[in-house]
């Protein structure tokens, strides 16, 4: 079946360590994106890519960084100098046409203990 | 800048009693309007794209339409699984990425 894997679906994260968070797809589309998901507010930017090797930087980008070496992975490194990174992370592709909607994956729940 | 609301914030219904959601957008150079489901804890599914003012689409109880400042997804004799955050979202005439509204909360009570 074609999809967007994320994993892990729960992650914790200690004061001042960085972590990766994991997205491959099937689909053979050529843009991918990650936001961010707090209570009450819509997605957040923060990263997409139209093609690998290359990625612009969303809205809220700061304290994130992401790799394209491959077409069907876009991982997302959480760093510690995102002061604020508890969320719901999630993770979508699109063939990359203007116009076309976005698939997601079932997201990684971040958790700072 | 683009900009998406939507309304209400929540909404309780009755099992079977219909009613509709609002999104309001601001973008220069719409290219696509889009409905999203999403259920606690998952990732949004795709329901419906709307490309121009005046265009409709039905699945099921749902159904989307479009002016050329908002959308509504009208939803009719809902039922309890019909219970989720309903997301609008759009993308603008020269980007790659979508503005996320901030979803209404829908409940459907039996």
């Amino acid at each position: 079946d074609g999809g967007i894997t994320q994993s892990p679906k729960y992650l914790f994260r200690k004061e001042g360590q960085n972590v990766t968070l994991s997205c491959e797809q099937n689909l053979n589309h050529d843009a991918m994106y990650w936001y961010r998901q707090d209570p009450g507010q819509g997605l957040r930017l923060i990263y997409y890519s139209q093609i690998v090797n290359d990625f612009q930087k969303g809205d809220i980008a700061e304290g994130y960084s992401v790799s394209r070496e491959k077409k069907e992975s876009f991982p997302l490194t959480v760093t510690s100098a995102q002061k604020n990174p508890t969320a719901f992370y999630l993770c979508a592709s699109t063939p990359g046409q203007r116009g076309t909607e976005a698939f997601f994956g079932q997201g990684t729940r971040l958790t700072v203990v | 800048e683009d900009q998406v609301t939507q309304s209400p914030e929540a909404l309780r219904l009755q099992e079977g009693e219909s009613s509709s959601l609002n999104c309001s957008y601001t973008v220069s150079g719409l290219r696509g309007l889009f409905w999203y489901r999403q259920d606690p804890g998952k990732g949004p599914e795709f329901l419906f794209t709307l490309y121009s003012a005046g265009e409709e689409k039905e699945k099921e109880r749902l159904k989307a339409t479009l002016t050329k400042k908002e959308s509504f997804l009208h939803i009719t004799a809902p039922k309890p699984e019909d219970s989720a955050t309903y997301l609008c979202a759009v993308q603008a005439g020269n980007g790659q990425n979508f503005v996320f509204g901030p979803g209404t909360r829908l409940s459907v009570l039996p």
